[in-house]
């Protein structure tokens, strides 16, 4: 079984500043792919960022970066530059077959 | 259409009545999700389908909750005999076979009154 925990029910930051949001995850499989969706109001889930388990270098997209802990099970988004359209809520996701979602994390961004 | 296509996009109903939800996935995607994500929560695992694959069902909440996918394409989740929590919107996502990029439709809002 996976398990996906986002143990920041919320989190908020200035904007121009730097957020990260936490990640951890559970699997007994060593070949998988993780995720974090950005899902505003609109509820579309927007793809952030992805990451290949077997790949040791984090992934980058523009201002967004993670931090990947495959031994420690850690997978932390950081967003740079905070802007008030990356206001929304934050997904963590884990794919091995089937799509493990934790629980979210609203993110407030502040002018 | 490019993307991950559900219809309809909003549906109210009276409740007891059924009601069908599809989802037209990415072409050539062999795998295909149906999530359920009420107001305020997090995403709930419906069912998942994966190429000719018997599919995982465990998500399912009842009996009254069935979903398939013919030809390999498009998926139908049906409700029957709606009932008030079961107001939602139901999110569908496709995949390629490697599950290494995941997308989502817009979601079917599903109000039963």
């Amino acid at each position: 079984a996976q398990t996906v925990t986002q143990s920041q029910p919320e989190m908020s930051v200035q904007e121009a500043e730097t957020v990260t949001l936490s990640c951890t995850y559970d699997t007994s499989e060593s070949d998988y792919y993780l995720f974090w969706y950005k899902q505003p109001p609109s509820r579309q889930m927007i793809l952030v960022i992805r990451q290949e388990a077997y790949k040791q270098q984090n992934a980058t997209e523009n201002r967004f970066s993670v931090n990947f802990q495959k031994a420690a099970k850690s997978f932390s988004l950081k967003i740079s530059d905070s802007q008030l359209g990356d206001a929304a809520m934050y997904f963590c996701a884990l794919s091995y077959g089937k799509l493990t979602f934790g629980q979210g994390t609203i993110l407030t961004v502040h002018p | 259409g490019a993307g991950v296509s559900q219809s309809p996009s909003n549906k109210v109903t009276e409740k007891g009545k059924d009601v069908e939800l599809r989802c037209d996935p990415i072409s050539g995607h062999t795998a295909l999700y149906w999530y359920r994500q009420s107001l305020g929560q997090g995403l709930e695992f419906l069912i998942y389908f994966q190429g000719n694959s018997a599919p995982d069902k465990s998500g399912l909440p009842s009996d009254r909750f069935s979903a398939e996918r013919t030809g390999g394409s498009v998926s139908t989740l049906t409700i029957q005999r709606t009932q008030q929590e079961d107001s939602a919107v139901y999110l569908c996502a496709s995949s390629s076979s490697t599950g290494n990029t995941i997308y989502f439709g817009e979601g079917s809002w599903l109000t039963v009154v």
